[in-house]
């Protein structure tokens, strides 16, 4: 089946560090990979689509600036949190669409945990 | 926009039994998907079963399978013969327009 890996797993660091969230499609090529933010005991959250070749989309209220996505090929999407503050403490997930029909599902990576100190 | 509403937020099924999660959506595409994923406590997501809007027939999965009324607008799971491992977070999710949009969720104990 479809792997996407996500790295790293958790990070601690300390307020006004910035902070890189790889995401890579292993045995597939995504076109379109998902950033997605989860506050515990809350769903997922869609901040931001990421598009092979071209310049992210942003979910309303999402800074672009503060989350800067780069999807630079076909297998990986990068999520950098910028001058991180304790706010930015979540856990982000990213997810992967297999190329074909629409019916294609999601693939999700094993998600992040965030620690701002 | 489209929005996904889990009414249940926590459900409790005896182990062997069924149950059965409601969902329910509201959308203003014409063509649309339709998937409950699991999140145990691991956190990973993991598609349990998936829906195309087009298509009559409910989606079956070995002991998962849904009832999809299109006209409703509803997107119910059922969990046949429950198992342990079957405890986790399920979240209903509809897919249009390059975008997928999560219900809140449901909690999902499973009683030994």
């Amino acid at each position: 089946g479809a792997v996407v890996s996500q790295h790293p797993s958790r990070v601690i660091c300390k307020s006004g560090t910035s902070v890189k969230i790889e995401c890579r499609s292993l045995d597939f090529q995504a076109t379109t990979m998902f950033w997605y933010r989860q506050f515990p005991k809350q769903s997922l959250m869609l901040m931001a689509t990421s598009n092979e070749g071209s310049k992210a989309t942003y979910e309303q209220g999402v800074e672009k600036d503060k989350f800067l996505i780069n999807h630079a090929s076909l297998t990986l999407s990068t999520l950098t949190v910028t001058s991180a503050h304790p706010e930015d403490s979540s856990f982000y997930i990213c997810s992967a669409r297999v190329l074909g029909p629409s019916n294609q599902p999601q693939h999700f990576g094993d998600g992040t945990r965030l620690s701002i100190l | 926009a489209q929005t996904v509403t889990q009414s249940q937020p926590e459900m409790s099924v005896q182990e062997a039994e069924t149950v059965t999660l409601s969902c329910t959506y509201d959308t203003s595409e014409s063509d649309y998907y339709l998937f409950w994923y699991k999140q145990p406590p691991s956190r990973q997501m993991i598609l349990v079963i998936r829906q195309e809007a087009y298509k009559q027939q409910n989606a079956t999965e070995n002991r998962f399978s849904v009832n999809f009324q299109k006209a409703a607008k509803s997107f119910s799971l059922k969990i046949s013969d429950s198992q342990l491992g079957d405890a986790a977070m399920y979240f209903c999710a509809h897919f249009g327009n390059e975008k997928l949009t999560f219900g809140t969720g449901t909690r999902l104990t499973i009683i030994p």
